[in-house]
């Protein structure tokens, strides 16, 4: 099955600066990017995905990037906020599989 | 619209019990997924169900787990004879027909704690 890694498992900004979660992925099969991000609490909420026909994704502060030949990809947040502090999820899957197969997580801390 | 409801959020439950957690989808979501998250780790696969089917249970452990999705009311997941090792977070995603993973919409989960 795939096999998903995260890194890094804590990461700490300044607020303003950026933030960067890499994550590998083991099934070249695999052509669905999602990110989550998970709040106290809360369930995991999708923010942003890359599908494998594109290289790079943008929404506001975020962006994905993907890199299928290495078989990695990564989630940007630029001018980071309080409120981007959470723990964010990266996952792989085909785009017409039910399974997601998740990393770890990122916990990001964004201090003011 | 409501989203996906799971009930209850904290659920605490002594060594040898019964857990029962339940999950209502989204309205028009017809597709039930449930996922277990253990402290530190990601989220695990565990069953996938369609009403009144079990599509895949590869994820689940093949003894004191259980699930499912009748055609009236809530999926529930049921977890028999709880050890310690059961307390985790477990979430509920759903779906609409033919979206799979694409249309995923996750609850907020209920946290089990076996004391």
């Amino acid at each position: 099955g795939e096999n998903v890694e995260q890194h890094p498992s804590t990461l700490s900004v300044q607020e303003g600066d950026s933030a960067v979660i890499k994550c590998t992925y083991s099934d070249s099969a695999s052509n669905y990017f999602p990110w989550y991000k998970q709040e106290l609490g809360k369930g995991p909420q999708l923010i942003i995905d890359i599908r494998s026909n594109v290289g790079e994704k943008k929404d506001q502060r975020i962006a994905v990037t993907l890199n299928k030949t290495a078989k990695h990809f990564s989630l940007h947040i630029t001018e980071t906020q309080p409120e981007d502090s959470a723990v964010y999820f990266c996952a792989a899957s085909s785009v017409n599989d039910y399974k997601l197969s998740f990393g770890a997580g990122t916990t990001v801390t964004v201090r003011a | 619209n409501a989203g996906v409801m799971q009930n209850p959020r904290h659920l605490v439950r002594r060594r040898g019990q019964e857990a029962r957690l339940r999950c209502s989808p989204m309205k028009g979501h017809s597709h039930v997924y449930w996922y277990r998250q253990l402290p530190e780790e990601g989220l695990k696969f565990m069953v996938y169900l369609q009403k009144e089917n079990i599509i895949d249970e590869s994820g689940m452990p093949k003894e004191r787990f259980s699930a499912e999705f009748p055609k009236e009311g809530p999926s529930i997941l049921r977890i028999q004879q709880v050890v310690r090792g059961d307390s985790a977070a477990y979430f509920c995603a759903s779906s609409p027909p033919s979206m799979g993973n694409y249309g995923y919409t996750f609850g907020s989960g209920t946290r089990l704690t076996v004391v």
